[in-house]
C-alpha cells in the first residue's frame, strides 16, 4: 500500500548545524509531496512541498527535492536555528480523484540547543 | 493563516460519556478532515467530507461518527468514549477549489482525555 517512511527522532542538534531528515515513500502513480512542521502546543503548518519529479520545494531555509528514482524527498536546511525546533512530517497526496487524502509519516521531533 | 477554530480546546470526560467536537471553517473550503496523533503514529485520518452531507471514513474511524450540515462546521462525535480514545484531534480543510491543490491547512488542534 501507500505509505510515507521517515527517520525517527528526536534530532538532537546544536545551533548552525546542517540537518537532514530522511523521507522516503511508497506508493502507485504520481503523488504530491510535502513536508509540514508543528511547533509545540499548535497544528500543523505547511512547509514546503513538490508536485512532480526533480521539483525541489523551499521554504524559510529548507529545501527538499523529488526524487524519483529513489522514491524520497529529504528535507535538508544549511544551518539550524533554535526556533526550528518542532516535530517535522513528511506526507503525499494526489493518489486519490476524490477528497485529496494525505498521508503521513510518522513525524521527527528535532531539538536545537544554542 | 487559513481560518479554522475548533472548539472545546481541552475536555476531560468519563468513560462512556459522549463527546462531540466541533471544527468551523472561514474559508468555505469544500474539503473538511478529522484526524487524531497519537504519540508513535502520526497522524491518522478518522473520517472526512467532501460536502455538507457527504462524509467517509478514514483508516481509523471505529468508534466515531460525523455530520456536516453546512459548509463550515464538521463535527466528530464519540457516542461513547473509551480511554484509548484519548489523544489530540486536529481538524483540516483542503481547497479551494476541490482537491486539485492537495494541501491541508490545519486547526489548532483539541486535547480530549478520556478517564
Amino acid at each position: 500500500g501507500n505509505s510515507v517512511t521517515q527517520m525517527e527522532g528526536p534530532v538532537t542538534l546544536s545551533e548552525e548545524a546542517f540537518l537532514t531528515i530522511n523521507c522516503t515513500y511508497t506508493a502507485t502513480g504520481y503523488p504530491s509531496l510535502f513536508w509540514y512542521v508543528q511547533y509545540p502546543g499548535e497544528g500543523l503548518q505547511l512547509l514546503l512541498k513538490a508536485t512532480k519529479a526533480d521539483d525541489k520545494g523551499s521554504n524559510k531555509g529548507f529545501e527538499a527535492t523529488y526524487r524519483k528514482e529513489t522514491t524520497s524527498f529529504h528535507l535538508e536546511k544549511g544551518s539550524v536555528q533554535v526556533s526550528d525546533s518542532a516535530v517535522y512530517f513528511c506526507a503525499l497526496s494526489g493518489l486519490y480523484s476524490s477528497a485529496s487524502k494525505i498521508i503521513f509519516g510518522s513525524g521527527t521531533r528535532l531539538s536545537i540547543r544554542p | 493563516d487559513a481560518g479554522i477554530t475548533q472548539s472545546p480546546r481541552h475536555k476531560v470526560t468519563e468513560t462512556g460519556t459522549p463527546v462531540t467536537l466541533r471544527c468551523h471553517q472561514t474559508e468555505n473550503h469544500r474539503y473538511m478532515y478529522w484526524y487524531r496523533q497519537d504519540p508513535g503514529h502520526g497522524l491518522r485520518l478518522i473520517h472526512y467530507s467532501y460536502g455538507v452531507k457527504d462524509t467517509d471514513k478514514g483508516e481509523v474511524s471505529d468508534g466515531y461518527s460525523v455530520s456536516r450540515s453546512k459548509t463550515e462546521d464538521f463535527l466528530l462525535t464519540l457516542e461513547s468514549a473509551t480511554s484509548s480514545q484519548t489523544s489530540v484531534y486536529f481538524c483540516a480543510i483542503s481547497g479551494p477549489k476541490g482537491p486539485n491543490s492537495y494541501e491541508q491547512y490545519f486547526g489548532p488542534g483539541t486535547r480530549l482525555t478520556v478517564t
